[in-house]
């Protein structure tokens, strides 16, 4: 079992729509979760950062953390285009005095007008 | 404007000629690293570094060597590059000493062609 799995999409929606995306992951010494934003031919950003399990807010964003279920999800309200972008999933933990950064490989999401 | 600089930004060269990638961040931060993405496998880390001097493996780190004289600077080089080296590059920088509690701050991105 992959330690980070994310569904590559493409996913497609019109404007206005409830986004959601997902990711599994098998190590439940993740601590951190983050969700990081890749726009086209730009370094990836950070988008959401959830430390242990919980949601957290910001404007039409909701990161959620499910450390039972390992799982996390990222929420998106009223999409817009400019949402149009690869999102990241991303956890980290510290292990053995050295930290273990993990990413996902990304879904494509394409908001349409 | 805070912000990581990554040099070239594109780059076509031939097996085994040496290269180096800069890096470079303005925001005085302990953390630095490097990753290739590559369609289907996403971001691998290559090497990283907690501080000056301090250098360590990431999941991928066979064919390149970095170095961390200054805080500021980070290069990645690839002494004798081969075409499963083709890919696109980001160095990234965090303020916190270890990525897991902090936020990365990653370059435009480089990408390299090895023929």
């Amino acid at each position: 079992q992959k330690e980070v799995e994310q569904d590559p999409g493409p996913l497609s929606v019109p404007e206005g729509a409830i986004v959601s995306l997902n990711c599994t992951y098998s190590n439940s010494a993740f601590q951190y979760f983050m969700w990081y934003r890749q726009y086209s031919r730009k370094g990836p950003e950070l988008l959401m950062y959830t430390y242990s399990s919980g949601n957290k807010e910001d404007g039409r964003f909701t990161a959620q953390v499910d450390k039972s279920s390992k799982y996390i999800s990222l929420f998106i309200r009223d999409s817009q285009p400019s949402d149009s972008a690869t999102y990241l999933c991303a956890m980290s933990a510290r292990q053995g005095g050295s930290e273990k950064l993990v990413f996902g490989k990304g879904t494509k999401l394409t908001v349409n007008p | 404007e805070a912000q990581v600089t990554q040099n070239p930004r594109y780059l076509i060269t031939v097996t085994g000629k040496k290269l180096t990638v800069t890096c470079s961040q303005n925001m005085n931060h302990e953390y630095m690293s490097w990753y290739r993405q590559d369609p289907g496998l996403g971001l691998r880390q290559i090497y990283y570094s907690m501080n000056v001097e301090v250098t360590d493996k990431g999941d991928v780190p066979e064919g390149y060597k970095v170095s961390r004289k200054e805080k500021r600077n980070f290069p990645l080089i690839l002494e004798s590059p081969s075409p499963n080296q083709t890919s696109l590059y980001f160095c990234a920088s965090s303020l916190t000493q270890g990525a897991y509690t902090g936020e990365l701050f990653f370059g435009e991105g480089s990408r390299l062609t090895v023929l």
